[in-house]
């Protein structure tokens, strides 16, 4: 059974303090592994996709790596407006669409 | 980038009654879409997958019967709520997969539903 988990659950960072989210997973083969961002009430907003290990992808102050085992979506020098849930999801390879989701990390951005 | 719907946004029933909830593809066509759970602080459950034409397949230990799903073209899946209870109160979210932006879902606002 495909699984994943993040860590950690809650992470409050000054402003301008960078950190890192983790995404472990396991998954039987692994089509693609997405973050995603998530502002309370709504629904989730796409980020990235990344398909093989050693693959990056950056957007603004967000950049998401992967490798064979865990997925870092790192965030460099925060504002208040990057406060939200950071999801990741996995979709396995083998013809199914279905994503399983972790439980993601409440980032708070404090100014 | 792609555009994912949802109305209505919010819902307040009394129990006994159905409640539907559309899921729009805006600006792409998805023969593809899905349906979500979301309970408070936690992650995303999906319910079912919806493909354009057939029938909806579901997850274990969804009911079928009480979550009625519908995709009747390439641009819009409905769900519907038979018969809701309080228990059925929750954050529910739709997503499409737009074949052109390979593998990607796109959710939609979410509805939340209250039964009373």
């Amino acid at each position: 059974e495909d699984q994943v988990t993040q860590s950690p659950e809650a992470l409050r960072l000054q402003e301008g303090e960078s950190s890192s989210l983790n995404c472990s997973y396991t998954v039987s083969g692994l089509r693609g592994l997405f973050w995603y961002r998530q502002d309370p009430g709504k629904g989730p907003e796409f980020l990235f996709t990344l398909y093989s290990a050693g693959e990056e992808k950056e957007k603004e102050r967000l950049k998401a790596t992967l490798t064979k085992k865990e997925s870092f979506l790192h965030i460099t020098a925060p504002k208040p407006e990057d406060s939200a849930t950071y999801l990741c999801a996995v979709q396995a390879d083998f013809g199914n669409e279905k994503l399983t989701f972790g439980t993601g990390t409440r980032l708070t951005i404090i100014p | 980038g792609a555009v994912v719907s949802q109305h209505p946004s919010r819902v307040i029933c009394k129990s006994g009654t159905s409640v539907k909830i559309e899921c729009r593809s805006l600006d792409f066509q998805a023969t593809t879409m899905f349906w979500y759970r979301q309970f408070p602080k936690q992650s995303l459950m999906l319910m079912a997958t919806s493909n354009e034409g057939s029938k909806a397949t579901y997850e274990q230990g969804v009911e079928k019967d009480k979550f009625l799903i519908n995709h009747a073209s390439l641009t819009l899946s409905t769900l519907t709520v038979t018969s809701a209870h309080p228990e059925d109160s929750s954050f529910y979210i739709c997503s499409a997969r737009d074949w052109g932006l390979a593998d990607t879902q796109y959710f939609g606002p979410g509805t939340r539903l209250t039964v009373l």
